[in-house]
C-alpha cells in the first residue's frame, strides 16, 4: 500500500492564482483531513471529510474549498492565492472504528510559496 | 477540545531514558490522550495511544494517572534518530477526530 499520497510536493504561487492539492489514500479509509503547518507550530485544521460527498470546515477554513467524490481522493481547491496560505499542508485518513479513538495517517506533504 | 499543555523543548543523551509530560486538565470521560512524532519535512507519525492507566508498545510506553488530568511519553533509551517534535493530543473516542495540535516538545538527543 501506498497509504496516503500527496501532490506537487512544491509549489510556488503568484498572488490571486488558485491551484488544487491532491491527496488520495489507498487504504479505504472513510475519514479524510487536510491541515495547515507554518513554521514553528502546530498543524490547524482546514477541513474534513467523513465519507463521500460529506465535507466540513475545520479550524482555518477561509481561503479553501474541498470536495469528496470518491472514497480514496480529497483535494483541496485554493482560489486566490493569498501570501498568509503559505505553509506546509498535510493530507490524513483515518479509519473508522466503533471504539476507542483512531489513528491519523499523514501523506507527506506539499510546500506551498505564495508570492 | 481539551487544551494541552507541554513542555517546548527537551534535551536527552543517547541512551538515556526520556519522559515527557503533558498537561489536560479539561480532558472529558470520552477523550483518548494521543502522541504523534515529527520529523522536520515529514508528516505527524502516530506513536501511541490510551485511555487510562499504562499502554505499551514496541517503541514508547504512556503513563496516565486515575485522574488522567496529566499523562507521561516515555521513550526508552533514545537514540539520535529519535530526534524529533512530539505532540500531546487529546480526542473524542469516536470514528474520527479532528485533532488539535499545539507546538509539541522539539526533542533533541545529543551523542
Amino acid at each position: 500500500n501506498a497509504g496516503v499520497t500527496q501532490t506537487p510536493k512544491f509549489r510556488i504561487l503568484k498572488i490571486g492564482q488558485s491551484m488544487t492539492l491532491q491527496c488520495a489514500q489507498d487504504m479505504n479509509h472513510n475519514y479524510m483531513y487536510w491541515y495547515r503547518q507554518d513554521p514553528g507550530m502546530g498543524l490547524k485544521l482546514i477541513y474534513y471529510s467523513v465519507g463521500a460527498g460529506i465535507t466540513d470546515k475545520g479550524e482555518v477554513p477561509n481561503g479553501y474549498n474541498v470536495s469528496r467524490s470518491t472514497t480514496e481522493d480529497f483535494p483541496l481547491r485554493l482560489e486566490l492565492a493569498a501570501p498568509s496560505q503559505t505553509s506546509v499542508y498535510f493530507c490524513a485518513s483515518s479509519q473508522q472504528v466503533t471504539s476507542g479513538g483512531s489513528e491519523q495517517f499523514f501523506g507527506p506533504g506539499t510546500r506551498l510559496t505564495v508570492l | 477540545l481539551a487544551k494541552t499543555t507541554q513542555p517546548i523543548s527537551m534535551d536527552s543523551y543517547e541512551g538515556q531514558e526520556v519522559n515527557i509530560t503533558c498537561s489536560h486538565n479539561n480532558i472529558a470521560t470520552n477523550d483518548y490522550i494521543t502522541w504523534y512524532q515529527q520529523f522536520p519535512s515529514q508528516g505527524p507519525r502516530f506513536i501511541i495511544q490510551g485511555y487510562k492507566t499504562k499502554v505499551t508498545n514496541e517503541v514508547a510506553s504512556l503513563f496516565i494517572p486515575a485522574d488522567r488530568k496529566s499523562s507521561t511519553l516515555s521513550l526508552p533509551r533514545v537514540s539520535l534518530s529519535d530526534t524529533a517534535v512530539y505532540y500531546c493530543l487529546v480526542a473524542m473516542n469516536s470514528g474520527y477526530s479532528t485533532l488539535t495540535f499545539g507546538k509539541g516538545t522539539m526533542l533533541l538527543v545529543s551523542p
